[in-house]
């Protein structure tokens, strides 16, 4: 079946430091591909998302491709600060349905 | 624009007592989603409506769980009764054909539930 498999964490790094968190998948067909955000005590929020291969998703400074020759979708920022500190789901939306996941938990460090 | 309401946001119960969680998605959302999240796992599916009426509801344990969402907009998530394993934190969500379109989700801030 359809499913997700992100790298384990947490993940901590100082500030300014270059992050990558990867996330890799299983699908049948052409999923979309999404990158969501939990902060503390909020609820999931979505970060950015590719619809097709190639595609590149952006917001506040991340990044993620679609790589359908390697079924990836890599979240990467250059420069992270200690607000970024969050946990982080990669997910998939097959048909109607989103699957996520474990997450990833990043700290940064001041 | 007002997001995806839920309530409680906390909630403990002994076993095999009953527990309701209330969503109001945002205004205008025609689909709405219940997910489980177990503390170190991603959000898995318990049911999505589209207006009143059940799209998807194969991850429900329906032996114990029910959802309803009367007249299309609010809807309530229950489990009766509960058990240890249903320790969670229940999230809604909500999406629209026209705002994001159908594949952006927005979610509310869940509910906490600890079963003792």
């Amino acid at each position: 079946g359809d499913s997700v498999t992100q790298m384990e964490g947490p993940v901590t790094l100082s500030e300014e430091a270059f992050l990558t968190i990867n996330c890799t998948y299983t699908a049948t067909g052409y999923p979309s591909l999404f990158w969501y955000v939990q902060y503390p005590g909020e609820g999931l929020q979505l970060l950015l998302k590719a619809t097709k291969a190639d595609d590149k998703g952006s917001n506040k400074g991340f990044e993620a491709t679609y790589r359908k020759e390697t079924t990836s979708f890599h979240l990467e920022k250059g420069s992270v600060q200690v607000s970024d500190s969050a946990v982080y789901f990669c997910a998939l939306r097959a048909r109607y349905k989103l699957i996520f996941g474990s997450g990833t938990r990043l700290l940064v460090r001041p | 624009e007002a997001g995806v309401a839920q309530s409680p946001r906390y909630k403990i119960i002994e076993k095999r007592q009953s527990v309701a969680f209330w969503c109001n998605p945002i205004s205008g959302h025609a689909t709405l989603y219940w997910y489980q999240q177990i503390l170190g796992q991603g959000p898995k599916l318990l049911i999505q409506f589209q207006n009143n009426g059940v799209v998807d509801d194969s991850q429900l344990p329906k032996d114990r769980f029910s959802a309803e969402r009367l007249k299309g907009v609010d809807s309530t998530l229950k489990i009766q009764p509960a058990k240890l394993e249903d320790s969670a934190v229940y999230l809604c969500a909500s999406s629209s054909l026209v705002a994001g379109g159908p594949d952006t989700q927005y979610f509310g801030p869940g509910t906490r539930l600890t079963v003792l």
